[in-house]
């Protein structure tokens, strides 16, 4: 296992156009995370899942963003009608929570956005 | 807001001293992370420690955790250039979600 891959490392769109973006976690933890972090910042909660089950999405995410986690393995992060505040790096993260609790995220390197 | 926040925002230092960073949060924790990023890059967790825990050792890495004081700190002994890099905190207050910091820009000069 290589670590959490994330696909594409770079995405350039237009102001408008939807945009997916692909993360393969670990193969064996059953904790995926999506954070949002511009430059100068920390990284931004967006959603997480156990399993296939969405347990928590950001109030700041707009109903623009979706995610799923079909078969609790790969997930997408979904943003339609892109606007130029969305220019920003998406990081993907996976964990484990097996055996009594977190033992910290394994992350990506990110999916780095620009809408122009 | 961010839960954790990281003190002093930038350090620079000479190749060879120690660098200490601090992180103070708000709200009790499960446990706390550290994490480091280099530029354009993913981060990688450095260690965690928990709510019961007050000190760990990881190589040239030391943490303390002050649960009443709501702090943690960073130590790094005997810096190298490589050590450069954004440093966070993150804490774990949610069972399993963590929020970051804005996070420490560490420069080491050769």
């Amino acid at each position: 296992d290589t670590g959490v891959s994330q696909d594409p490392r770079h995405k350039i769109t237009k102001r408008g156009q939807n945009v997916t973006f692909r993360c393969d976690p670990i193969s064996e933890h059953n904790r995926l995370y999506w954070y949002r972090q511009t430059l100068g910042q920390g990284p931004e909660f967006l959603t997480y899942f156990q399993n296939e089950a969405q347990l928590e999405k950001s109030r700041l995410l707009s109903d623009r963003f979706s995610a799923e986690r079909p078969k609790g393995s790969f997930s997408t992060l979904e943003i339609q009608r892109t606007e130029q505040g969305d220019s920003a790096m998406y990081l993907c993260a996976s964990s484990s929570d097996l055996a009594g609790g977190n033992y910290g995220y394994t992350f990506g390197s990110g999916t780095r956005l620009t809408v122009v | 807001s961010q839960q954790g926040e990281e003190d002093p925002q930038a350090l620079s230092i000479q190749e060879g001293e120690n660098a200490t960073m601090n992180c103070s949060y708000k709200t009790s924790i499960n446990n706390l992370q550290w994490y480091r990023q280099n530029s354009g890059r993913g981060l990688v967790h450095l260690i965690l420690i928990r709510s019961n825990e007050r000190e760990k050792h990881s190589g040239r890495l030391r943490v303390t955790l002050d649960t009443s004081k709501k702090s943690s700190s960073l130590l790094i002994t005997a810096s190298r250039a490589a050590d450069t890099a954004s440093y966070f905190c993150a804490t774990d207050f949610n069972a399993g979600k963590s929020t970051f910091g804005d996070g420490t820009t560490l420069t080491v000069k050769p």
